[in-house]
């Protein structure tokens, strides 16, 4: 069965501290893994990963894939407390997508 | 990236009726997916729509309860019908940018109370 499993499903941190996200999936015809950030109700997209080992980067936030061992991580340096969401990741396989349930970031002043 | 306009952003309905949500895109794109998120829930696909092409739907979701419309290559609608407070999520459409970097763009999502 396909899925995609998200840790720690939650976390509270202090601004400053840096954060890993974790992402591991079981699919079958991998096309790319996804991060998106939700607040209130729409997801917004931060990175896609389609090749294993090539971190992408966007301010304080990266993300890398490795596609040997089905996971993807998501690092966010020096938090704010407007980092602080819901952090959604999606592995696309042809047309379908597997979202996980989320790892929910609160970030305490 | 593509901008979606998704309507209505929130309602109430009674159990029974029936509501359509709409989404209008900003620029022509082939595939718009809908998605239904229950509270403490993952994003759930619930059809995939092609222009001049029947909906594709997931697993547990039928046309009967769930018709959709995809006139054109910019708008697509999804009802919701017969409903009944299980049906009470919040209902997002997405579209798929074709672009290495930009992925999908999500419509900012209906929010729907079946009372």
């Amino acid at each position: 069965e396909d899925k995609v499993v998200q840790s720690p499903l939650s976390l509270v941190v202090h601004e400053g501290d840096t954060v890993t996200l974790n992402c591991s999936y079981e699919v079958t015809n991998f096309r790319s893994l996804l991060w998106y950030k939700q607040e209130k109700k729409a997801p917004t997209f931060l990175f896609m990963l389609t090749s294993s080992g090539i971190e992408k980067k966007s301010g304080r936030l990266s993300s890398i894939l490795d596609k040997k061992e089905l996971f993807s991580i998501l690092n966010i340096t020096a938090t704010q407390t407007g980092d602080s969401a819901v952090y959604l990741c999606a592995v696309e396989t042809g047309n379908q997508f597997y979202f996980g349930t989320g790892t929910s970031l609160t970030v305490i002043p | 990236s593509a901008v979606i306009s998704q309507k209505p952003s929130r309602d109430i309905c009674q159990r029974g009726t029936s509501l359509t949500i709409q989404c209008q895109v900003d620029s022509q794109v082939t595939m718009m997916f809908w998605y239904r998120q229950q509270p403490g829930q993952s994003l759930t696909l619930i059809a995939t729509a092609n222009q001049g092409s029947e909906a594709t739907y997931e697993s547990g979701f039928v046309i009967d309860k769930f018709p959709i419309s995809r006139p054109n290559l910019t708008f697509s609608t999804l009802t919701v019908s017969n409903m009944s407070p299980e049906d009470s999520s919040i209902y997002l459409c997405s579209v798929e940018e074709g672009s290495e970097y930009y992925g999908y763009t999500f419509g900012s999502g209906t929010r729907l109370t079946v009372v």
